[in-house]
C-alpha cells in the first residue's frame, strides 16, 4: 500500500541550527502539508501546499520556516534557525485531491529535538 | 472558524467493554468529520470519516461514529474494546476553502484497554 514516508525519525539539534525535514508523499498525490505535534498538546495545522506553491499557512509558519519540493517528489520543510519551542514530532501529509471528503495520508513523523 | 474539542485526554476501559472517545465540533459551514488513531511510534491512520452521505459513519477496526448536528457531536464507539485498540485517538474538521482543506483537530484522547 502507498504511504508518505518522513526522514529522519528523530533529529537533535542545537538551538540556532538549520534544519531540514523530509517527506516523500505519494506518487499521485496534489495537496501536500505540515503539521506539528507539541508534547502533551495538540495536533497543528503549519502549511498547504499545491501547484508549487504554499496555499495557506498558519500564525506559527514564521519566517524562519520555509518548505520546498524541488525534485517533483521531495516535499521538505526547512526550519532556519531553531528555537527551543520547535522541538515537537513534525507530520507531513499529502492528498490526491481537493475534494474536503479526500482523505489526508500521513507520515509517521519526524520528532525533532532542539537543545 | 472551525474547532474540534475532545472531552477526556485518557480513556480507560475493561477488555471486552464498550469504547466511547466524545468529539464535539464548532463549524460555520457543514463540516467534514474525521477520527484517526495513532498507535505508538506510527503516524496518524483514518479510522472513519462523515461526509453528510449517513450520520451513522462505519470504519475500519470495528468502530464506528454518529454525527449528530443538533449536538455537533461526532462520537466514535466501539461495542468490545479489544487490546490492540489502545493508542491515541483524534478528532478532526476539514476546514478551508478551495482546494486546501486542512484539519483541525482535537487534542487526542488517550485509550488505555486493560485485561
Amino acid at each position: 500500500e502507498p504511504e508518505v514516508t518522513q526522514t529522519p525519525s528523530h533529529q537533535v539539534t542545537q538551538m540556532g541550527q538549520e534544519v531540514i525535514l523530509r517527506c516523500v508523499p505519494i506518487s499521485n498525490h496534489l495537496y501536500f502539508y505540515w503539521y506539528r505535534q507539541i508534547l502533551g498538546q495538540k495536533v497543528e495545522f503549519l502549511v498547504s501546499f499545491y501547484n508549487n506553491e504554499i496555499s495557506e499557512k498558519s500564525e506559527i509558519f514564521d519566517d524562519q520556516f520555509s518548505v520546498e519540493r524541488p525534485d517533483g517528489s521531495n516535499f521538505t520543510l526547512k526550519i532556519r534557525s531553531t528555537k527551543l519551542e520547535d522541538s515537537a514530532m513534525y507530520f507531513c501529509a499529502s492528498r490526491s485531491g481537493g475534494d474536503p471528503n479526500t482523505e489526508a495520508f500521513f507520515g509517521q513523523g519526524t520528532r525533532l529535538t532542539v537543545v | 472558524a472551525q474547532s474540534v474539542t475532545q472531552l477526556g485526554s485518557h480513556v480507560s476501559v475493561s477488555e471486552g467493554a464498550l469504547v466511547l472517545l466524545r468529539c464535539n465540533y464548532s463549524s460555520s459551514v457543514p463540516p467534514y468529520l474525521f477520527w484517526y488513531v495513532q498507535y505508538p511510534n506510527q503516524g496518524l491512520q483514518l479510522l472513519l470519516k462523515y461526509t453528510s452521505a449517513a450520520t451513522l459513519v462505519k470504519g475500519i477496526n470495528g468502530f464506528e461514529a454518529e454525527f449528530k448536528k443538533s449536538e455537533t457531536s461526532f462520537h466514535l464507539t466501539k461495542p468490545s474494546a479489544h487490546m490492540s485498540d489502545a493508542a491515541e485517538y483524534f478528532c478532526a474538521v476539514s476546514a478551508g476553502g478551495g482546494s486546501n482543506y486542512k484539519l483541525t483537530f482535537g487534542k487526542g484522547t488517550l485509550l488505555t484497554v486493560n485485561p
